[in-house]
């Protein structure tokens, strides 16, 4: 089945924890990002990937990490993880055509 | 600056009304516009983009430039449309994505 996914789907840490989410999708697109959502806020793109080895800053990249070193994943790593990084978390990706395909979400609570 | 505008948080209509969920975006350039649905406990995903310019779903959106608009349309609210729908943008030659907040649509019966 195609489709993107994403671990852990449930978070809880402390904060300055470093902690990394993993993305993957089996598709073979091109294309990958996060966002997170928040209540008010909709979705903001965190980071995103063009390609192997090619990654951009989104609208909020602070505090966050991201590699590209094989096509089909995409982790995102917080290195010292803070309260305002409580979030849901989604990972997407797409083919050359833009659509994009959602992985189910992480929830993520920092302490 | 680059924005999406989705102006309702809440939108209630009853079955078999006529539906508008309102976008509105500001990009200086081409935009690639897109409409995502989010049903309840499942994970987002595409509904229509104005490229393609078909109908899912029985819902439509027209991309207006002169009014930088992308509105969802449905001429007969269905209970089962009842779910969170965001607009989005992508800027031309890119891979970065402009979320418009959401508007919750919910259909009485």
């Amino acid at each position: 089945e195609a489709q993107v996914t994403q671990n852990p789907r449930y978070l809880i840490t402390v904060t300055g924890k470093k902690l990394t989410v993993t993305c993957s999708q089996n598709m073979n697109h091109e294309y990958m990002s996060w966002y997170r959502q928040d209540p008010g806020l909709g979705l903001r793109q965190i980071y995103y990937s063009m390609n192997v080895e090619v990654t951009d800053k989104g609208d909020v990249p602070e505090g966050y990490k991201v590699s590209r070193k094989e096509k089909r994943n995409f982790p995102l790593i917080l290195e010292s993880p803070s309260p305002n990084q409580t979030s849901l978390y989604f990972c997407a990706s797409s083919p050359r055509t833009g659509e994009q395909y959602f992985g189910p979400g992480t929830r993520l609570t920092v302490t | 600056a680059q924005r999406v505008t989705q102006p309702e948080k809440l939108l209630s209509v009853f079955k078999g009304a006529p539906v508008e969920l309102k976008c509105n975006y500001s990009y200086s350039g081409s935009p690639e516009l897109f409409w995502y649905v989010q049903y309840s406990r499942q994970r987002l995903q595409l509904l229509l983009r104005h490229i393609s310019r078909e109908s899912i779903k029985g819902f439509t959106a027209d991309l207006n430039k002169g009014e930088t608009s992308f509105h969802l349309k449905k001429p007969f609210a269905q209970e089962e449309d009842s779910a969170m729908y965001y607009c989005a943008l992508r800027a031309s030659g890119t891979y970065k994505y402009i979320f418009g907040t959401g508007t919750r649509l919910k259909v009485l019966a």
